[in-house]
């Protein structure tokens, strides 16, 4: 298992501005990923960060909206671009191992624009 | 192509009585199987996985899971509800490929009254 520290845990952004979410893990990790989720719906992949080259997104996101960074293996920025309303969501990323093991998740970050 | 189906939104159950959270999935092969809880204001928890072997997993806070391979179905139970399981519960699977991801279902709340 991992301990993974996301920051921050909440914010209330204004229309327009961009917020940097992190994700730090205490052991290196192959894979990381950033998911969405509305509160209490099922969650939405974003994208995988990549440590040395460019994210891979999943249909519907783009690097301009969501840039992501993974400068090594213990950590991953997503920043929220040009913030409207409708990105108001919860921000989770995730490490994985692959094959039978679990993926582990952060607490989240609750995201809300004015 | 991958997916798991959870066919109740929520679950209503009375603390002391038995629970069972459905899940039915579809993967080529013999896919690992995961189910996780998530409490208010905290990112998905791990509670227990299925690999090979015996179709009855033990997990975390007393749940167990049973695999049926013939009804491609991994439901979640407890044989004795607490109010403390009130959560989203989820159910995932991977397909046995390194390289393949781990696919959520869209959740199911629990709900247990006094």
């Amino acid at each position: 298992s991992a301990v993974i520290s996301q920051k921050p845990s909440r914010d209330i952004c204004q229309r327009g501005t961009s917020l940097t979410i992190q994700c730090q893990v205490d052991s290196q990790v192959t894979m990381m990923f950033w998911y969405r989720q509305q509160p209490g719906q099922s969650l939405t992949l974003i994208a995988t960060a990549n440590q040395g080259s460019e994210a891979t997104y999943e249909s519907g996101f783009v690097i301009d909206k969501f840039p992501i960074s993974r400068p090594n293996l213990t950590f991953s920025t997503l920043t929220v671009s040009n913030m409207s309303p409708e990105d108001s969501s919860i921000y989770l990323c995730s490490v994985d191992w692959g094959d039978h093991q679990p993926q582990h998740f952060g607490d989240g970050t609750r995201l809300s624009i004015l | 192509a991958q997916s798991v189906a959870q066919p109740e939104d929520q679950v209503n159950v009375a603390e002391g009585n038995p629970l069972t959270v459905k899940c039915t999935y579809s993967v080529s092969g013999n896919p690992y199987l995961f189910w996780y809880v998530q409490y208010p204001n905290r990112g998905l928890q791990f509670l227990l996985k299925y690999i090979t072997g015996d179709n009855l997993v033990k997990g975390s806070y007393g749940f167990e899971a049973e695999f049926n391979k013939s009804q491609t179905s991994f439901h979640l139970k407890k044989p004795s509800a607490l109010v403390s399981d009130s959560a989203l519960y989820f159910c995932a699977v991977r397909e046995r490929s390194s390289a393949s991801k781990i696919i959520f279902g869209s959740g199911t709340r629990l709900s247990i009254r006094p």
